[in-house]
């Protein structure tokens, strides 16, 4: 597989469930990123990991809990979710210039997201 | 923090006109990336920009980074049904930083 893959591609859970959403790239990519997109609103940038390392968490709630075992694979562990938090999932993931990526690597790869419905 | 004003919000045009979007920012930044997202998928690149001035062209759009770093633009020649989506403008302050802000998106519909 190639690209960035995020699985599973619809979720519905209750408020009391337990369940994680997994996002894996195949790019040889060293940043990945959670955003969250919202009907009608921007699209909120979530986490950012760089070398596995989380070097950014925008505020969001702890029912939202990464994981980045290593520089291809990102979890986004759920657990008593609300209604609002009802969104698609997207995950990214790029390569940091500043460690030998060319202006042509640049950008952002988007998976084609998971869109989540809390009941 | 950094934000992105990206107009119109939403168009309806006829099939084969051209369309144009801008995207302003409050600071400069310099790289301009534009992405395009479909129903039930990600957004995708289309074009990327890093150079103040820089016309660039995929197929019939065409991207410019605007002279003073804190606009762009995205026009598409002739649209056709399938470029109906959202179009997202993005934009970075320094290469390398890979953080990423995005514009609020101009929802593109044709109207057959």
């Amino acid at each position: 597989e190639t690209g960035v893959t995020q699985t599973p591609r619809h979720l519905v859970m209750g408020m009391t469930n337990k369940k994680s959403l997994k996002c894996e790239q195949h790019l040889g990519h060293n940043a990945m990123y959670w955003y969250k997109q919202s009907a009608k609103k921007p699209l909120e940038l979530m986490f950012v990991y760089n070398f596995k390392e989380q070097t950014e968490n925008n505020s969001v709630p702890s029912r939202f809990s990464p994981e980045c075992p290593n520089s291809s694979h990102l979890f986004l562990h759920l657990h008593t979710l609300q209604p609002e938090d009802s969104a698609l999932y997207l995950c990214a993931s790029s390569q940091d210039g500043r460690t030998g990526g060319s202006r042509n690597d640049y950008g952002y790869t988007f998976g084609s997201g998971t869109r989540l419905t809390v009941v | 923090g950094q934000q992105l004003n990206q107009s119109p919000q939403s168009m309806f045009i006829q099939e084969g006109e051209d369309v144009s979007m801008n995207c302003t920012s409050s600071s400069i930044f310099n790289t301009w990336l534009w992405y395009k997202q479909e129903p039930g998928e990600g957004p995708v690149l289309l074009i990327a920009l890093y150079k103040a001035g820089e016309l660039t062209s995929n197929g019939r759009l065409t991207a410019q980074f605007g002279i003073t770093r804190k606009d762009s633009f995205l026009n598409i020649s002739a649209s056709i049904p399938s470029d109906v989506g959202i179009y997202f403008c993005a934009g970075a302050s320094n290469f390398g930083n890979e953080k990423l802000t995005f514009g609020t998106g101009t929802r593109l519909t044709i109207i057959p």
